[in-house]
């Protein structure tokens, strides 16, 4: 089973600043990572599929990078909205995992 | 635009099964183009991925599970379901069913809480 592990475990950030999430992998997943928002009480949101391709709707401040074992999901200039945890999951092989996820908070 | 609805019981006893349906609306489960899959979050946790199913019956599971879950389609209801044999407390969670590409989920239900409680 491929591990994914995330970090920061919680960031605390002010409006307007730049936050990144990393996440790693256990073994190479190639580009097979996919990243997801979760406000609380709601279900999760896909933001980036294919660790850099943005799914439709989703505002431009996000974007993903990575490949291979280390990926990172950037928030450009945050907004209060995007308070919420961020998952990212693999399904380069069975199972499919996630990661146990980022907190992000507004000052 | 597609969305989708489960459904079942909130409390399950423990030795149980439970069960849970998703319909799905606004788009037909019969693309070949997707699958359909379940995912769950404990309480204060995060996701875990239970399984998935093809529109022609074609199944995946979570080892870790595989030897208590079942998941079906049904077409001529646009639905699918998830049954999970012999629940302990370690079962509670939110229940989100969800359509996949076979990688990403890209569409996903509210999702409904189980409490397994006598």
């Amino acid at each position: 089973e491929i591990v994914l592990t995330q970090s920061p475990d919680f960031q605390s950030v002010t409006p307007k600043e730049k936050v990144t999430i990393t996440c790693r992998a256990s073994q190479s997943i190639g580009r097979s990572l996919h990243w997801y928002q979760q406000k609380p009480d709601q279900s999760p949101k896909l933001l980036i599929k294919y660790a850099s391709q943005s799914f439709s709707g989703v505002p431009s401040r996000f974007s993903g990078s990575g490949s291979g074992t280390d990926f990172t999901l950037t928030i450009n200039s945050l907004e209060a909205e995007d308070a919420a945890t961020y998952y990212c999951h693999q399904s380069s092989s069975l199972p499919f995992t996630f990661g146990p996820g980022t907190k992000v908070d507004i000052k | 635009q597609l969305q989708l609805q489960e459904s079942g019981p909130g409390l399950v006893k423990p030795s149980e099964t439970l069960s849970l349906t998703c319909t799905v609306s606004d788009g037909s489960i019969s693309s070949s183009s997707y699958y359909w899959g379940w995912i769950r979050q404990p309480p204060g946790r995060g996701l875990e991925w239970i399984g998935s199913i093809s529109y022609s019956g074609s199944t995946s599971y979570n080892p870790s599970l595989k030897s208590r879950v079942t998941i079906s389609v049904d077409t001529s209801k646009n639905q699918f379901s998830l049954k999970l044999s012999s629940v302990t407390a370690a079962d509670t969670a939110v229940y989100y069913c969800a359509r996949t590409t076979g990688d990403c989920y890209d569409y996903w239900g509210q999702g409904t809480l189980v409490t397994v409680s006598s």
